[in-house]
């Protein structure tokens, strides 16, 4: 079956411009993750959905950033005002159930280059 | 706080070897465990997770990681290392402070495997 997609895959940002990641998950999966992975290091979480409730945002990097899953399935991330620290991949992931040892599945990610 | 320790950015083995990447990890709380692998622009796969029970854990492509909690620690083991297995590895462990499971990464281990 399909897995967890995201658009754009490659996405170039002049700074200050304002960029949406879009996010696909499996369906039916109740949870939604997104984390950030700069170069050469591991995925920082941002923020979770528990079907169209954001449950946590503690992980978001400022106000620029936003995050919606309005019916509990896509989920898109937003910058705006994009900075040069924003260039980053940015995943998405999703887990059939909530808890804490379930499998979460990833997406390619979306590689943001802010220049 | 949780936290992920990943000794070694890259570990260099010759196909056949024995495979060792190295995970210790810091929990005020009983730890679930993941180890995820990425192979270059895809997203990350599980390998592997321990959340109960028997401590030495079997996963996919003949990897298996054994918990230690006197040590801290969560080593990714294969006995004979294959080409395919060259791609970066990442440990996670999963915040069961929460009801949903946020991942904290280690920084990733690159594995090379030579001929």
């Amino acid at each position: 079956g399909a897995g967890v997609s995201q658009s754009p895959r490659y996405k170039v940002a002049k700074r200050g411009q304002d960029v949406a990641l879009r996010c696909d998950p499996i369906s039916g999966h109740v949870s939604l993750f997104w984390y950030q992975q700069a170069l050469g290091q591991g995925p920082e979480f941002l923020t979770y959905f528990q079907n169209e409730a954001q449950l946590d945002k503690s992980g978001l990097p400022s106000d620029r950033f936003f995050a919606e899953r309005p019916e509990g399935s896509v989920s898109t991330l937003k910058i705006q005002r994009t900075q040069q620290e924003d260039s980053a991949v940015y995943l998405c992931a999703s887990s059939f159930f909530a808890g804490v040892s379930h499998e979460q599945f990833f997406g390619p990610g979306t590689r943001l280059t802010v220049l | 706080a949780q936290s992920v320790t990943q000794l070694g950015s890259h570990v260099s083995v010759s196909e056949g070897a024995l495979v060792l990447l190295r995970c210790n990890y810091s929990s005020s709380v009983p730890p679930y465990l993941f180890w995820y692998v990425q192979y270059p622009n895809q997203g990350l796969q599980l390998l592997l997770k321990y959340t109960t029970g028997a401590t030495l854990v079997k996963g996919i492509n003949g990897f298996e990681a054994e918990f230690k909690k006197s040590e801290t620690s969560f080593h990714l083991t294969k006995p004979s290392a294959h080409m395919s297995d060259a791609a970066e590895y990442f440990c996670a462990v999963s915040d069961s402070g929460t009801s949903y499971g946020k991942l904290t990464f280690g920084q990733g281990t690159i594995l090379t495997v030579h001929p």
